[in-house]
């Protein structure tokens, strides 16, 4: 069966510092993978998504990027963090040839201080 | 562009009452539609999902899902609620036609459930 992981789990990280997220997913193979945010009491937003190994495409302007370097495996990354950058992270997977849900990780709280 | 609306953004249930969680979506063919559920501090969990067929559909934790296409409706419904039941939930539409698969989300209705 697919898994998908994410960590960490929590992040405080003070303004102006870097970013890493890792994602990954197992028991499939060339996954479209996404990221999205929610802030506070918000909905979802869609960031990034990828539908193959360096095939990144953005859904927002902001300082933050993704990279897919192999497979199963989706990075978020900024170099200078925002206090607007604050908020629960989610990767999710969706599998192709007409599977369109998807399913998500258990997410990363970020805290920008 | 396809959207999604769900108008109630609090509800609050008592325990073993019905429920029915509104959505609305616009979108030029017939949708891929997906209910979600979040608890809180988790992710997001697929409820059920419609592509086509019976328009009467069964998801896991008791829920189902009715699609009116007259109404471009796909309400999510349970006949009794559990004080479990109360998180979030998101109802979702894919443009099958789109390479990325992207999900659309309505902006999400948080269920309370009263002793």
């Amino acid at each position: 069966s697919q898994t998908i992981h994410q960590w960490p789990a929590t992040l405080v990280q003070p303004v102006g510092s870097p970013l890493s997220l890792e994602c990954t997913v197992e028991g499939t193979s060339n996954p479209n993978l996404y990221w999205y945010r929610q802030a506070a009491g918000r909905g979802l937003q869609l960031l990034f998504y990828s539908v193959g190994i360096g095939q990144i495409s953005s859904e927002v302007p902001q300082n933050l990027s993704a990279s897919r370097p192999q497979d199963r495996q989706f990075i978020l990354s900024s170099k200078k963090l925002l206090l607007s950058d604050s908020g629960f992270y989610l990767c999710a997977w969706s599998g192709i040839a007409g599977e369109y849900e998807q399913y998500f990780g258990p997410g990363t709280r970020l805290t920008v201080t | 562009a396809q959207s999604v609306t769900q108008p109630d953004i609090h509800i609050t249930v008592s325990e073993g009452a019905s429920l029915e969680l509104r959505c609305n979506y616009s979108y030029g063919a017939t949708p891929y539609l997906f209910w979600y559920v979040q608890s809180p501090g988790q992710g997001l969990q697929l409820l059920l999902k419609y592509f086509s067929g019976d328009t009467l559909v069964q998801g896991i934790k008791g829920f189902e899902a009715e699609f009116k296409r007259s109404q471009s409706s796909f309400n999510l419904r349970k006949p009794s609620v559990h004080w479990s039941d109360a998180a979030e939930y998101f109802c979702a539409v894919v443009d099958p036609y789109n390479a990325g698969n992207m999900l659309t989300f309505g902006g999400g209705t948080r269920l309370m459930v009263k002793p």
